[in-house]
């Protein structure tokens, strides 16, 4: 069974420029979640789908930050424009049920704004 | 009070040892909680899930859960460096499966030969 998958693995830009990632997550899988994690720290959610809907979107910093999950599979997390600040590893990850189910985590992009 | 706190690291333990990690929680209608292993440069990997009171064994790892005391621990028995990196719980918190997802922020284990 093929894991989450992620992309760019690595992504280095401009501040102010936009950026996006993509993720496919584990086959059959309908909750998908993404995270950022600095370094040091846990990660910390930014927004959760359940098949195509955001059901949990309370720490994605909206006013820059935005997210889809079109048909219920791939999602795409877009940041514009992008901060220093931003700079941290995006994690993506993917569990078969609501709620309990156990996460599997992508390999991560890392971005570097400049 | 953090909404879920990991005891400070870093933890060094000898080969063979057990290692104990443990992580408390604020909110008491927490259902579900994980434990994580997270290499330098990698992304976490799901050790184990525990929902009940109780101990819960896999292989050499061990959680266990008191949701009277607020805690949840992961034992890791005869200890291997191939065990060093950091271990992160994870908790679902509130009442409803959409309950808020907290991650501590991670207890750095270093096993020595």
């Amino acid at each position: 069974e093929a894991g989450v998958v992620q992309s760019p693995r690595y992504k280095i830009i401009e501040k102010k420029q936009p950026v996006a990632f993509w993720c496919n997550p584990i086959s059959g899988h309908n909750t998908l979640y993404w995270y950022l994690q600095n370094l040091g720290q846990g990660p910390e959610l930014l927004i959760r789908y359940e098949n195509e809907e955001a059901v949990d979107d309370s720490q994605l910093p909206k006013d820059r930050f935005s997210a889809e999950r079109l048909k219920g599979v791939d999602s795409t997390l877009k940041i514009q424009p992008a901060e220093l600040g931003d700079s941290a590893v995006y994690l993506c990850a993917s569990s078969s049920g609501q709620g309990y189910n156990e996460q599997f985590f992508g390999p991560g992009t890392r971005l570097t704004v400049l | 009070q953090k909404e879920v706190e990991q005891n400070s690291g870093p933890l060094s333990v000898p080969e063979g040892a057990i290692a104990s990690l443990n992580c408390t929680y604020s909110d008491r209608v927490s259902q579900s909680f994980f434990w994580y292993r997270q290499y330098s440069g990698k992304s976490p990997e799901l050790i184990m899930s525990i929902y009940s009171n109780g101990d819960k064994e896999d292989g050499r790892f061990t959680a266990q859960l008191n949701k009277a005391s607020q805690y949840v621990s992961l034992l890791i028995r005869d200890s291997q460096p191939s065990d060093s990196a950091t271990y992160l719980c994870l908790i679902n918190a509130g009442g409803t499966s959409y309950g808020k997802l907290t991650f501590g922020q991670g207890t750095i284990l270093t096993v020595h030969p």
